[in-house]
């Protein structure tokens, strides 16, 4: 069975400190991993992997993947109170499937 | 450019009744997923819709039924409704013909309660 599970589940960080967010996959055939970011209700898109070793940055986030190990982290850099949401994992296989499975998610609380 | 947009936003049923909810997907996308989030989990796949057909189906009983219409929108029917199905039921869109089309755009999802 696929599994996709984040750690830690929850996190409380004050601003400015640097958080960083774990996800590890057990998938067959893996295709891609995608973290979003949820802050109400809808799932905000930030990034895609597919290669390993691969940095993605966009501003103080940033994402890497490990194809060997099998997992993904998420940083953010100088947490403001805007970061706080639920950071979701998903992972995308081939031949064929278009699903997303996701992680349970990381709950960010940044106080300031 | 809109976004996904669905309604309605919020839904009270009772246990029995039949509920349906909708989804447009965004400008330019031609298909439609859909994923019911219960608290404090993440998003689970229910199917997604591609050419009006059903392309693939997560692990739901059939009382969960969908449809794509022509103009690429979608809705979610939920008959026999259970208290169990008390969730969020977010809808993503995505674009087949795109080098990232894995990556799916989710709309604020409809918050259905089952009393």
């Amino acid at each position: 069975e696929d599994k996709v599970v984040q750690s830690p589940l929850s996190l409380v960080v004050h601003e400015g400190d640097t958080v960083t967010l774990n996800c590890s996959y057990e998938v067959t055939n893996f295709r891609s991993l995608l973290w979003y970011k949820q802050e109400k209700k809808a799932p905000t898109f930030l990034f895609m992997l597919t290669s390993s070793g691969i940095e993605k940055k966009s501003g103080r986030l940033s994402s890497i993947l490990d194809k060997k190990e099998l997992f993904s982290i998420l940083n953010i850099t100088a947490t403001q109170t805007g970061d706080s949401a639920i950071y979701l994992c998903a992972v995308v296989k081939g031949a064929g499937s278009y699903q997303l499975t996701f992680g349970k998610g990381t709950k960010l609380s940044v106080i300031p | 450019d809109a976004g996904v947009t669905q309604s309605p936003t919020h839904l009270i049923k009772t246990r029995g009744q039949q509920v349906t909810l909708r989804c447009s997907p965004k400008s330019g996308h031609d298909t439609v997923s859909w994923y019911q989030q219960a608290l404090g989990q993440g998003p689970q796949f229910i199917f997604q819709y591609y050419e009006e057909e059903e392309r693939q189906r997560g692990n739901f009983p059939d009382r969960f039924s969908g449809h794509q219409f022509p103009n690429y929108s979608s809705e979610l029917n939920v008959n026999a409704l259970l208290l169990g199905d008390s969730a969020l039921y977010l809808c993503a869109s995505s674009w087949t013909g795109s080098l990232a089309k894995n990556i799916q755009y989710f709309g604020a999802g409809t918050r259905l309660s089952v009393l």
